[in-house]
């Protein structure tokens, strides 16, 4: 399964917009490239989904460049509440691989 | 709807006992699923379901079974718990649509083996 790097942590403040980068150099055709978000002692939750572009919803928008080597994951506005673990995974058909995640630590 | 709710929310064993670790969806989700999370590091799949009947290894398979007799329900037992064995174990449950993927998790079961 191809792997996943992303920062081990990231410091932001309340309001700020917060962009966390993930690199799979060796993604395959077929692989989608998700995000999860888990708060301590919480199972993790689904945030965003895409294979290429651009992906916007509520919570969070999802930037993929042409060649799909890379993602960035873009808070908007982030508060305290948005302080959590987040995951960047490959998925493959049924299975998730998830790594050590970005601890993001949001401060007033 | 419940969602995934996982039973029991603690246990404590003592090493050579065994337990079982209930997983329950209500959501008709095909494929169901079992990690472990130890401190600092991220989920590691233990063991899938992709339906009624059928199981399959994660990555870290080894001193669990699994079962899947209802397509509801997905089982993860501990037939001789060791202490390398404590971790929050986490459950979840998907939708089988082809390239499309939310699994929902389960509350977690903090188990630790003495």
């Amino acid at each position: 399964l191809a792997k996943t790097t992303q920062p081990i942590s990231m410091d932001s403040y309340e309001g700020q917009e917060v962009n966390i980068t993930c690199s799979h150099n060796n993604i395959a055709t077929n692989d989608y490239i998700t995000w999860y978000q888990q708060f301590p002692s919480q199972g993790p939750r689904f945030i965003i989904q895409g294979y290429k572009t651009k992906v916007t919803n509520e919570v969070a928008s999802l930037f993929i460049p042409a060649d799909r080597k890379s993602s960035t994951l873009s808070l908007p506005r982030v508060s305290l509440s948005d302080t959590a673990v987040y995951y960047c995974l490959l998925r493959g058909y049924s299975t998730l691989t998830f790594g050590k995640g970005t601890m993001l630590l949001v401060s007033p | 709807n419940a969602g995934v709710t996982q039973t029991p929310k603690f246990r404590v064993l003592k090493t050579g006992q065994s337990m079982t670790l209930l997983c329950a969806q209500d959501m008709n989700h095909e494929y169901m699923y079992w990690y472990r999370q130890d401190p600092g590091m991220g989920l590691r799949l233990i063991h899938y379901s992709v339906g009624e009947g059928t199981t399959a290894k994660g990555e870290v398979p080894d001193g669990y079974n699994v079962s899947r007799l209802k397509k509801q329900n997905f089982l993860l037992g501990l037939e001789s718990a060791a202490p390398s064995q404590t971790s929050v174990y986490f459950c979840a449950s998907r939708p089988h649509r082809d390239y499309t993927d939310t699994q929902y998790f389960g509350p977690g079961t903090r188990l630790t083996v003495l």
